[in-house]
């Protein structure tokens, strides 16, 4: 049975701190890792990583990804109270074709305190 | 730019009823999946819809039905509905005609059965 594992599971800090979220998977069928922020409701992208080694970068936010050791991490720099919420990770381990099926951790919910 | 849409935002239910949740894909996108999410959970993976046809199906009961239109636009239906089945339903639309396999998702439906 395909897994992806987050920790930690809950994290509070402080504004201004650093943080760095982790992913660990075991799927049959890896295509490609996702990482997801949820706030309330419905979950927004973040980053796709498909290549090992190569970080992607949007602001504060940063993920890689390592195919060896089957895991990523998202670092957050100088966090904001804006950055609280649950970061999901998720491995797409489509079908054939063009098939999608993202199977995803339980969520790492990120309190950041003023 | 409408994004992806849902109906209705909140729902009650009563143990065994039957009920019909509705979603409307970002415009340009052909794939909707549909997506569990409990209380504390992750997502998980329901089934996906291409082309009016169940692509890929999770590890849920039969209970779990869907459908496709012409338009794009999906249902999820469940029968015989469980106190369990209460959750968040998230749908998640996508599309074949790039490389990319970005999902974009919905509010999401909150589902309570009493």
């Amino acid at each position: 049975e395909d897994k992806v594992v987050q920790s930690p599971l809950s994290l509070v800090v402080h504004e201004g701190d650093t943080v760095t979220l982790n992913c660990s998977y075991e799927v049959t069928n890896f295509r490609s890792l996702l990482w997801y922020k949820q706030e309330k409701k419905a979950p927004t992208f973040l980053f796709m990583l498909t290549s090992s080694g190569i970080e992607k970068k949007s602001g504060r936010l940063s993920s890689i990804l390592d195919k060896k050791e089957l895991f990523s991490i998202l670092n957050i720099t100088a966090t904001q109270t804006g950055d609280s919420a649950i970061y999901l990770c998720a491995v797409d381990t489509g079908g054939g074709g063009s098939n999608y099926k993202l199977t995803f951790g339980k969520g790492t919910l990120l309190t950041v305190n003023p | 730019d409408a994004g992806v849409t849902q109906s209705p935002t909140h729902l009650i239910k009563t143990r065994g009823q039957q009920v019909t949740l509705r979603c409307s894909p970002k415009s340009g996108h052909d794939t909707v999946s549909w997506y569990q999410q409990a209380l504390g959970q992750g997502p998980q993976f329901i089934f996906q819809y291409y082309e009016e046809e169940e692509r890929q199906r999770g590890n849920f009961p039969d209970r779990f039905s869907g459908h496709q239109f012409p338009n794009y636009s999906s249902e999820l239906n469940v029968n015989a509905l469980l106190l369990g089945d209460s959750a968040l339903y998230l749908c998640a639309s996508s599309t074949r005609a790039t490389m990319s396999r970005e999902q974009y998702f919905g509010p999401g439906t909150r589902l309570t059965v009493t």
